[in-house]
C-alpha cells in the first residue's frame, strides 16, 4: 500500500527560528509533491509543489526533494506565530489515474 | 479566477436523514475530488471525477455515498440515511489535469445528532 509518513509532532520552535517539517514516501514512482498548510477548522491551502530533486524556495518556504531517499522537507525561515498549523505532505501516485497520497500531518507551534 | 465554492458551510442533520453537498470546482478545472476529514487526521479519499467521468470511488466508502458530475462542472456528494460516524468536514478540491496540485474549498462540516 502507497504511503506518506510524516512526523505528527507537535513541533515546537520559538519565533525567528527555522521550522524544518519531513515527510517520507513508500512509491518510488511518484511524480509530484505537495506541502499544503492547514489552520484549525479550515480546509488545507497549497504553500509549496515541487517536481524535481533539489531545492525550491518561495519566500519563507523551501522545498526539499530528494528521490533516492524519497523524502521531501519543507524549511520554513523565520517562524512566525502565524505559521502555527497543521502542514501535510501529499504526493501524487503513479499510473493513470495518479491521485494524490496525504500524510496525517504535522503540528507546528511557533512560541512568541 | 474564483476559487472552489461549497455549499453549505455547515449542515446538521439527525441520524437517518439524506443530506446533499455542493461544489463548484475553478472554471478551468478538469479534475474534481470528494475528500473527508475527522480531527486529527489528514484527508480521506472519497472519489474523483475527470470531467463527467467518475473514475475513482474509495472501497471504504459505502452505497450510502453518491457523488455525480452531471456536466463536467459542479458536483454533488449525497449520503443517505446518515450515521453517526458520518459527521466530519467534506472537502472539494479541483485540479487542472493530474499531477497538478489540488485547490480546496472551505468544505462543509456535517454534524449528526
Amino acid at each position: 500500500q502507497k504511503e506518506v509518513e510524516q512526523n505528527s509532532g507537535p513541533l515546537s520552535v520559538p519565533e525567528g527560528a527555522i521550522a524544518s517539517l519531513n515527510c517520507t514516501y513508500s512509491d518510488r514512482v511518484s511524480q509530484s509533491f505537495f506541502w499544503y498548510r492547514q489552520y484549525s477548522g479550515k480546509s488545507p491551502e497549497l504553500i509549496m509543489s515541487i517536481y524535481s530533486n533539489g531545492d525550491k524556495e518561495d519566500g519563507r518556504f523551501t522545498a526539499q526533494l530528494n528521490k533516492a531517499s524519497q523524502y521531501v522537507s519543507l524549511l520554513i525561515r523565520d517562524s512566525q506565530p502565524s505559521d502555527s498549523a497543521t502542514y501535510l505532505c501529499a504526493v501524487g501516485a503513479a499510473g493513470n489515474n495518479r491521485k494524490l497520497i496525504w500524510g496525517l500531518g504535522t503540528s507546528l507551534a511557533v512560541n512568541p | 479566477d474564483t476559487g472552489v465554492s461549497q455549499d453549505p458551510r455547515h449542515k446538521i442533520t439527525k441520524r437517518g436523514q439524506n443530506v446533499t453537498f455542493r461544489c463548484d470546482p475553478i472554471s478551468e478545472h478538469n479534475r474534481l475530488y470528494w475528500y473527508r476529514q475527522t480531527l486529527g487526521q489528514g484527508p480521506e479519499f472519497l472519489t474523483y471525477f475527470q470531467n463527467e467521468a467518475q473514475l475513482e470511488k474509495s472501497r471504504l466508502l459505502s452505497d450510502r455515498f453518491s457523488a455525480e458530475r452531471p456536466k463536467g462542472s459542479f458536483s454533488t456528494l449525497e449520503i443517505q440515511h446518515t450515521e453517526q460516524g458520518d459527521s466530519a468536514m467534506y472537502l472539494c478540491a479541483s485540479s487542472f489535469g493530474s499531477n497538478q496540485p489540488q485547490h480546496f474549498g472551505d468544505g462543509t462540516r456535517l454534524s449528526i445528532l
